[in-house]
């Protein structure tokens, strides 16, 4: 039972390139969320999905996108790589969607834009 | 703007000693405040959580304090020991928000021998 796994764990990219990073979960959770993690400022909410085809906007959405074609998977997509975005992303997944559900989170992707 | 503040960011205990970290919150629509705790390289874990209902919850030597009329709750590590050298993050819940968590900003414990 792998949990959350998130690939990859570091990844170095330039101003203006666009990736995906990959979240994949085998608990079978309903809910699946993407957090950024910056210094001083906690981890906070990018967007999260409630059921595969469902997503919504978090805290900070801007120059993400995001899809939820299957249960397992919930990728992260950078459009257009801003230095901002230099940052540690971790994925998460609940059973459900109901608030006070253990999150589980990966091991984060460790991502610098130069 | 942090609707979560948590303090110190910070802390140094001697080994054997009690930490204690505290949140405050602003939103009086939060009903579940977990406690996460990280190792370096690894992603949060969920280590003990309360609801407001309760002003107390203890498990093991970790105990979620909470006050609700003060809109504060806090963690304290009994007999604190290296191993729970970690950054800790206190968070919050509402209700129809689903399963999105407020964090705080974390404070980096350190358990010296």
């Amino acid at each position: 039972n792998a949990g959350v796994t998130q690939t990859p764990k570091f990844q170095v990219l330039k101003t203006g390139q666009s990736m995906t990073l990959q979240c994949a979960q085998d608990m079978n959770h309903e809910y699946m969320s993407w957090y950024r993690q910056d210094p001083g400022m906690g981890l906070r909410l990018i967007h999260y999905s409630v059921g595969a085809g469902i997503t919504d906007q978090g805290e900070v959405p801007n120059g993400y996108n995001v899809s939820r074609s299957t249960t397992e998977d919930f990728p992260l997509r950078l459009l257009s790589a801003a230095p901002s975005q230099t940052s540690v992303y971790f994925c998460a997944s609940s059973y459900s969607r109901s608030g006070g559900q253990p999150q589980h989170f990966g091991d984060g992707t460790r991502l610098s834009i130069l | 703007q942090q609707q979560v503040k948590q303090s110190p960011q910070s802390l140094i205990v001697q080994k054997g000693g009690i930490s204690i970290i505290n949140c405050a919150y602003e939103n009086t629509a939060f009903d579940y405040f977990p406690w996460y705790q990280q190792f370096p390289g690894k992603g949060p874990a969920l280590l003990i959580a309360i609801r407001p209902d309760v002003s107390e919850k203890k498990e093991g030597r970790f105990t979620i304090s909470f006050n609700k009329s003060a809109k504060q709750f806090s963690l304290h590590i009994m007999d604190s020991q290296p191993g729970d050298s970690a950054t800790y993050f206190c968070a919050a819940t509402y209700p129809g928000g689903g399963n999105k968590l407020t964090f705080g900003t974390g404070t980096q414990l350190k358990v010296e021998l």
